[in-house]
């Protein structure tokens, strides 16, 4: 079975640009989780959808949002980027709530 | 005090040795407890998950809970230099789907 996957992998932007990153989770999971990843705070939750409802988000500006469509598969979307957003964006999908969670690759952004 | 506690390390060991990576939570409802790997540039890795007090074992590698302390470990037996990884405990709170991230331990694992 094949496993999740990012695109793209690699992202390169400036300040005040929009980025919308993919995920595509394991067959049959249906349930998506985003989580950030920087040097200085470690893997930080974003949010995380269940048959296309948010079921919960993180502690993170409104810049950042996300959707997911009936095939289970999500996007998070962050409008006018700041240096900050430089980070590895990584998308875990589980078969349903409260099951375990595997990660994707990520898509590393770097915003200059 | 951090919801998910870990010591950042590097814990050095030589090869064959036990490696035991320790991590307390703050939150007692939390049910679910899991440690993943991640290597330099790669992602989190699932390794075990736990969701009893007590210990369950997966070849080289046993986890640990004792709920009580609210503390999770994992015990790598036999270390081998390809297990020189960042591990990173994770626990799920109750009631949310979200994992919540210690900041890692950096293991080193020398010939």
């Amino acid at each position: 079975k094949a496993g999740v996957t990012q695109t793209p992998r690699y992202l390169i932007k400036t300040r005040g640009q929009q980025v919308t990153l993919s995920c595509s989770p394991i067959s049959g999971h249906r349930s998506v989780s985003w989580y950030q990843q920087t040097p200085g705070q470690g893997l930080q939750f974003l949010f995380e959808y269940f048959s296309e409802t948010q079921r919960n988000k993180g502690n993170f500006p409104g810049r950042f949002s996300g959707r997911q469509f009936s095939n289970s598969r999500s996007e998070m979307n962050v409008s006018t980027l700041e240096l900050g957003d430089s980070a590895l964006y990584l998308c875990a999908s589980s078969p349903g709530w409260q099951e375990t969670q595997y990660f994707g690759p990520g898509t590393r952004l770097l915003v200059l | 005090q951090k919801e998910v506690e870990q010591n950042s390390g590097p814990l050095s060991v030589p090869e064959g040795a036990i490696a035991s990576l320790n991590c307390t939570y703050s939150d007692r409802g939390s049910q679910s407890f899991f440690w993943y790997r991640q290597y330099s540039g790669k992602s989190p890795e699932l390794i075990m998950f736990i969701y009893s007090n007590g210990d369950k074992e997966d070849g080289r590698f046993t986890a640990q809970l004792n709920k009580a302390s609210q503390y999770v470990s994992l015990l790598i037996r036999d270390s081998q230099p390809s297990d020189s990884a960042t591990y990173l405990c994770a626990v799920k709170p109750p009631n949310t789907d979200k994992l919540i991230f210690g900041t890692g331990t950096r293991l080193q694992v020398f010939p």
